[in-house]
């Protein structure tokens, strides 16, 4: 079983559709990122969360540390949100602020 | 913002060659830069991690001999591929920390082709 884990891993919405991607691991963490990867390969830090929720334009940010679980959500959402949306996690313990990723949610915004 | 700038963008070299990777923070210290490999549809993995000034820490797996990383300055680090092989062709990306805001910058990725 992999430490983070992503759902769904592949997500086709309408242009406007509210969108949910889920992120659980199992391991003690520190902090949770989240991330954007284009086509391309370049890979964008969205947030870093350790408690609570942020909100960033239509991109929100929640995480439940006690179920050890984040949600990142997209609302109105664009075809130029389509890309990979990765979750991330430093450990709590261990080696100093690397980051263990989840396989990543390929999401296509459909105009 | 901090930004790290990664060359080459792409690279397509022959069996056997090597091929060096340069990651460099622009406006900010990387005293901690992290190295991912990336094979596609797969998630990032981590190679190595380059400590300014010091020898690299390697993941498991991964050949030090083979995966060269040097870390001589706050601001630059490479990764070279020796005597490269097709196995070798993959995405790399480094990435590194920053205090404020506090996180992570990415490279924007070498995709290296070796034929």
């Amino acid at each position: 079983k992999n430490e983070v884990e992503q759902s769904p891993q592949n997500l086709t919405a309408q242009e406007g559709e509210f969108i949910t991607i889920n992120c659980s691991y199992s391991v003690g963490i520190s902090a949770l990122h989240w991330l954007q990867q284009h086509p391309g390969g370049g890979i964008v830090s969205l947030f870093m969360l350790s408690s609570g929720k942020k909100k960033h334009g239509r991109l929100i940010a929640t995480i439940n540390i006690q179920e050890k679980h984040s949600s990142l959500h997209i609302t109105a959402s664009h075809p130029r949100d389509s890309a990979v949306y990765i979750c991330a996690v430093i450990g709590s313990s261990g080696s100093a602020r690397q980051l263990t990723f989840g396989s990543g949610t390929q999401l296509t915004v459909l105009p | 913002g901090a930004v790290v700038s990664q060359h080459p963008s792409w690279v397509i070299c022959k069996s056997g060659t090597s091929v060096k990777i340069e990651c460099r923070s622009l406006d900010f210290q990387a005293t901690t830069m992290f190295w991912y490999r990336q094979f596609p549809k797969q998630s990032l993995m981590l190679m190595a991690t380059s400590n300014e000034g010091s020898k690299a820490t390697y993941e498991q797996g991964v050949e030090k001999d083979k995966f060269l990383i040097n870390h001589a300055s706050l601001t630059l680090s490479t990764l070279t591929v020796t005597s490269a092989h097709p196995e070798d062709s993959s995405f790399y990306i480094c990435s590194a920390t920053i205090r404020v805001p506090r996180g992570y910058t990415f490279g924007s990725g070498t995709r290296l082709t070796v034929v």
